[in-house]
């Protein structure tokens, strides 16, 4: 069936540093794609999405980019800091019933 | 935006008993969802809730495992029934709302 895997389950940055975390997605149709930030003991929060029509967006901090070609999605936070460790999910909406797929998860360690 | 609230947020349950989990959402929303996230995993749909319907199971989920109720537009249980350790995990309420798909807290179950 269809999936959605990261490539790094752990990522350990230093303060201020930048953070790139990668996500591969494996069904083509899917035309929505969400990050999501899980700090311990919470539900995941949206931290940013991209539509299939569109390879980079930008929000503060934060910026996610999708290629298509291979499947691929990455977010990348600028300046990284100890309030950014958590466990994050890339999502994929599945566009014919709505339903939310999640990758594996990385877990960002940001070291002061 | 919608905030979402869950009951327990834990428990510590003896196999072969059963466990109801609440979901309170603050706005009226046609869409709930429940997810389970098993230790160190990521995020598993369990299944569709919607007001004035059957529930709609994934694969691997069925309705005499974990029924789920939603009499109205803010609320919603899932039970956990015949309960075994493979059980322990988070589950959590979703809802979809008009910009993006908002989580509860989750509620941390342990099986003894």
């Amino acid at each position: 069936g269809e999936s959605v895997g990261l490539h790094l389950p752990t990522l350990s940055v230093q303060e201020g540093d930048n953070s790139i975390i990668n996500c591969a997605y494996s069904n083509s149709a899917s035309d929505y794609f969400i990050w999501y930030k899980q700090e311990s003991g919470k539900g995941p929060q949206f931290i940013i999405d991209i539509r299939s029509n569109m390879d980079k967006r930008q929000g503060q901090r934060v910026t996610v980019l999708l290629n298509k070609t291979v499947k691929h999605l990455s977010l990348q936070i600028a300046a990284t800091q100890p309030g950014d460790s958590a466990v994050y999910f890339c999502a994929e909406k599945n566009n014919q019933g709505g339903k939310l797929i999640f990758g594996q998860g990385t877990e960002l360690s940001v070291k002061p | 935006s919608a905030v979402i609230s869950q009951k327990p947020s834990r428990d510590i349950c003896q196999r072969g008993t059963s466990l109801t989990i609440q979901c309170q959402v603050d706005s009226q929303v046609t869409m709930m969802f429940w997810y389970r996230q098993q230790p160190g995993q990521s995020l598993t749909l369990i299944a569709t809730a919607n007001q004035g319907s059957e529930a709609t199971y994934e694969s691997g989920f069925v309705i005499d495992k974990f029924p789920i109720s939603r009499p109205n537009l803010t609320f919603s249980t899932l039970t956990v029934s015949n309960m075994s350790p493979e059980d322990s995990s988070i589950y959590l309420c979703s809802v979809e709302g008009q910009d993006e798909q908002y989580f509860g807290p989750g509620t941390r179950l342990t099986v003894t």
